[in-house]
């Protein structure tokens, strides 16, 4: 059953601590993308990945890094840096033709301790 | 201006009613629109795609115009279970996807 699988579901971060978030996907997909959403907000791009060992940049990457190691895998780490991480976290892939629809994973949510 | 704009809601309609939510985009060059679900606390699930002949599937209907720039979503026939936040999202020229902030829609018994 084909799918993008986040964990854990929620998760919870000590002041001053690191701590990453998985993303897998079996759907054969290039591109993986992760967002971050705030209450009552849109979703905002914070990394993107079209190809293997390539990643860019979103509009809130502060505070965050990636890696794309493997096509299947995309994870996200939340750093020290980023001072407000409470949010909801999701994954999402996509087909390489262009202007496809992006499927989410069921996302992480992440709380400070 | 935001790049994708939506009807602020929340809509409060009584189940068997018709409802639109309207999306307006900035990007003229924009190529591809959707129209997203999200429930409460879940990930946003694709509803529609928009195609620029307007598009149908059982009591939704997609429609663009891409001369004013704006998208729509009618539902007709509210069911309980229509409740959810509404999204509506733009691919960019550059290739990404930009997500407007929602419309909520709760529909009462």
């Amino acid at each position: 059953d084909g799918g993008i699988t986040q964990s854990p579901k929620y998760l919870f971060r000590k002041e001053g601590q690191n701590v990453t978030l998985s993303c897998e996907q079996n759907l054969n997909h290039d591109a993986m993308y992760w967002y971050r959403q705030d209450p009552g907000q849109g979703l905002r791009l914070i990394y993107y990945s079209q190809i293997v060992n390539d990643f860019q940049k979103g509009d809130i990457a502060e505070g965050y890094s990636v890696s794309r190691e493997k096509k299947e895998s995309f994870p996200l780490t939340v750093t020290s840096a980023q001072k407000n991480p409470t949010a909801f976290y999701l994954c999402a892939s996509s087909p390489p033709q262009i202007n496809q629809p992006q499927h989410f994973g069921d996302g992480t949510r992440l709380s400070i301790l | 201006r935001k790049e994708v704009e939506q009807d602020p809601g929340p809509f409060n309609v009584p189940e068997g009613a018709t409802v639109a939510f309207n999306c307006t985009y900035s990007n003229s060059a924009s190529q591809s629109f959707f129209w997203y679900r999200q429930d409460c606390r879940k990930e946003p699930k694709l509803l529609m795609s928009v195609y620029s002949s307007g598009n149908e599937d059982g009591r939704f209907t997609a429609q663009l115009n891409r001369a004013s720039q704006y998208i729509s979503l009618l539902i007709r026939d509210s069911k309980l279970s229509d409740s959810a936040t509404y999204l509506c999202v733009v691919y960019n020229q550059g290739g990404k996807l930009i997500f407007g902030q929602g419309t909520e829609l709760s529909v009462k018994p």
